[in-house]
């Protein structure tokens, strides 16, 4: 059972344009939520994270909400470029607990159209 | 700035033959982590190693065994190949086990 979802596979967005992509956990236990960007053939590369303490976390064009009581959440990029165009991965852990293994979710893949 | 580092970036194998994969973490980073991604697929957690010991387990198969060495490097041992291992194994790195993940550009592993 998938216990980080992202349900879109894609998305695209104009040049300039806010991105918003979503996800949604099941595990009540992760308090740690991380953004990974990817591009083909490359590792993942860390974006930006956001403690289960915070809803909000923002470092430059890019912020993180997060609704626990939805167990949501999303990563908004405002503006879009087309350098953004890449897979993006959500992902969750228990950071209170002995183990930092990430579950990520499938991927959402934004293109961002000049 | 000095990455996590996995060897061989590619690597074709027949079924059945052996393949062992290498991750050298960030400097002074003591743990690592392996995933496998197939095609189309999220990162699946393998296992990982904290100060050389294993600190976690995931969906890792009994055929498979991995190592972190006295310099923090792990290795990766994969046995009896199967065509359904074919994927991309990437090796993450952090200082202590909740510290930000670095990964690797990973290593393609085709079966055939």
């Amino acid at each position: 059972d998938q216990q980080v979802k992202q349900n879109s596979p894609s998305l695209s967005v104009q040049e300039g344009r806010i991105s918003i992509l979503n996800c949604d956990y099941t595990n009540s236990m992760f308090d740690y939520f991380l953004w990974y960007k990817k591009y083909p053939a490359e590792g993942p590369t860390f974006l930006i994270s956001i403690s289960s303490i915070k809803d909000k976390n923002e470092d430059g064009r890019f912020t993180v909400f997060l609704n626990k009581s939805a167990k949501h959440l999303s990563l908004h990029i405002v503006p879009s470029q087309p350098g953004d165009s890449a897979v993006y991965f959500c992902a969750a852990t228990r950071e209170g607990g002995s183990q930092g293994n990430l579950i990520f979710g499938k991927g959402t893949k934004l293109s961002v159209k000049p | 700035a000095a990455g996590v580092i996995q060897s061989p970036r590619h690597l074709i194998k027949e079924k059945r033959e052996t393949a062992t994969l290498k991750c050298y973490p960030i400097p002074r980073h003591d743990t690592v982590y392996w995933y496998q991604q197939g095609p189309g697929q999220d990162p699946q957690f393998l296992i990982s190693f904290y100060e050389k010991m294993q600190s976690d387990k995931g969906s890792i198969p009994d055929r498979f065994s991995a190592q972190q060495f006295s310099d923090y490097h792990s290795e990766l041992n994969m046995s009896s190949l199967e065509l359904g291992d074919s994927a991309l194994y990437f090796c993450a790195s952090s200082a202590g086990m909740n510290g930000g993940y670095t990964f690797g550009s990973g290593t393609r592993l085709t079966v055939v």
